[in-house]
């Protein structure tokens, strides 16, 4: 079975500063995927970033990159240049293994609320 | 705008009564995946289907069903609705996931409110 464990409920970071929103995960695959969504107060999910196990370099996606660390297991997003709109609860998610006609719902943490201060 | 297209947008009612919520993926995605997403368990995974078949079952109550359609629009039934039942309901879609990151698109969600 696989978890994801997001330990921040709430997190504060000044407008134009950069921060890092913790995510570590537990599985036996080898091979996996890790993403980040965004949840706005107006409740919609954004898909964020994205990270395969076997990709040796992080992930970036604009203000978005992924400090991937396999061997400690975590996944870390950090998002440069905090701005207000940045707030928003932020939810870690892992996929598992491809294998033939199996299932590949994602896993999710129990999210970090980001507020942006001005 | 994600392309998934999620009916009612809100919903209230009350305890014992049965609501239909709908799902319709994104043009080309084969798999619905069901959502619960509600304050002290977070986002539970409920159940997938793929191109009308079920695939996979989470956390799903027996009080509540799915089913997705030859034109494969997705429906979530909740019979015999309890308080805690209140929640945010999310359906998403995927494609085949072969040689693709498997990324879920989600709809807008349905928000039921028991009363």
């Amino acid at each position: 079975a696989q978890k994801i464990t997001q330990t921040q409920p709430g997190m504060f970071v000044q407008e134009k500063e950069a921060v890092t929103l913790d995510c570590t995960y537990d599985t036996s695959d080898q091979s996996y995927g890790l993403f980040w969504y965004k949840q706005p107060s107006s409740g919609e999910m954004i898909f964020l970033i994205y990270q395969g196990s076997y990709d040796e370099q992080n992930a970036t996606e604009g203000r978005y990159s992924l400090n991937f660390q396999k061997a400690r297991k975590s996944a870390n997003l950090v998002i440069s240049a905090s701005q207000l709109g940045d707030s928003a609860m932020y939810f870690c998610a892992m996929r598992p293994a491809y294998s033939g006609a199996g299932s590949y719902q994602l896993t999710f943490g129990k999210g970090t609320k980001l507020s942006v201060i001005p | 705008d994600s392309g998934v297209t999620q009916t009612p947008k809100h919903l209230i009612t009350a305890t014992g009564q049965r609501v239909t919520l709908r799902c319709s993926p994104r043009s080309g995605d084969l798999s619905v995946y069901w959502y619960q997403q509600s304050l002290d368990q977070g986002l539970q995974f409920l159940i997938q289907y793929y191109n009308g078949e079920e695939r996979a079952k989470g956390n799903i109550l027996e009080r509540f069903s799915a089913q997705q359609f030859p034109d494969l629009h997705s429906e979530l039934n909740l019979s015999s609705l309890e308080l805690g039942d209140s929640a945010l309901y999310f359906c998403a879609s995927s494609v085949v996931p072969t040689g693709n990151t498997g990324e879920l698109f989600f709809g807008e969600g349905s928000r039921l409110t028991v009363l």
